[in-house]
């Protein structure tokens, strides 16, 4: 059990937009500690898509982008493409726990 | 260039240890935050420990007591040494720079596997 929740699964058609959403708690999200999303294509290590909450890496493309709100964050796809089908990750800290803690992944399908 | 390469995963018993290690280049370990995150077999991603720059430890409960995280500063190596292994730690193991309150993985090995069973 995640302390992060994402939805297992979104899809959609080429060129179209999805969003994949991640709630936390009091104690994470909603303490005001940043999300960061990774993606992790097939096969691959997980690489930084977003920081700080709606922050892109050099080299990524700008029709990736994040939002956060309250308890919870989102990642939004625009202009899908094939090889964004990968999961993606939203990441934040817990105080409880004191520590990283991760969603527990969104697997993208472009149809 | 950053690379981080990590090495030292394969097979080993219940109860077994293990030392995975992650060689450095393109940025100094000791001046980073480090952590080691794992991924079981079809699963999520699962942060296990950080070592700061200051050399403060943390662990995750479920490694707290069986696994020591170091690092080498004239190798600019992280280590992970695991003992007491149980098949639930079976997982592909990545090192990251980041790890604490507000940074995050910005940089990633491309992991080893480790493997309990009997």
């Amino acid at each position: 059990q995640s302390v992060l929740t994402q939805p297992p699964s979104v899809s959609g058609a080429p060129g179209q937009r999805v969003t994949i959403s991640c709630t936390g708690s009091s104690s994470n999200i909603g303490a005001g500690y940043d999300v960061h999303w990774y993606q992790q294509l097939p096969g691959t290590a997980p690489k930084l898509l977003i920081y700080v909450n709606n922050n892109r890496p050099s080299g990524v493309p700008d029709r990736f982008s994040g939002s956060k709100s309250g308890t919870s964050a989102s990642l939004a796809i625009t202009g899908l493409q094939a090889d964004d089908e990968a999961d993606y990750y939203c990441q934040s800290f817990d105080s409880s726990l004191y520590s990283p803690v991760f969603g527990g992944g969104t697997q993208l399908t472009v149809l | 260039e950053v690379q981080l390469v990590e090495s030292g995963g394969g097979l080993v018993q219940p109860g077994g240890s293990l030392r995975l290690s992650c060689a450095v280049s393109g940025f100094t370990v000791s001046t980073n935050y480090m952590s080691w995150v794992r991924q079981a077999p079809g699963k999520g991603l699962e942060w296990v420990s950080v070592i700061y720059s200051g050399g403060r430890t943390y662990f995750a409960d479920s490694v707290e007591g069986r696994f020591t995280i170091s690092r080498h500063n004239s190798k600019n190596t992280l280590y992970l040494q695991m003992n007491s292994l149980r098949a639930e730690d079976t997982a592909v193991y990545y090192c990251a720079r980041g790890g604490d309150s507000l940074r995050y993985f910005d940089s990633w090995g491309q992991g080893t596997l480790v493997t309990v069973s009997s």
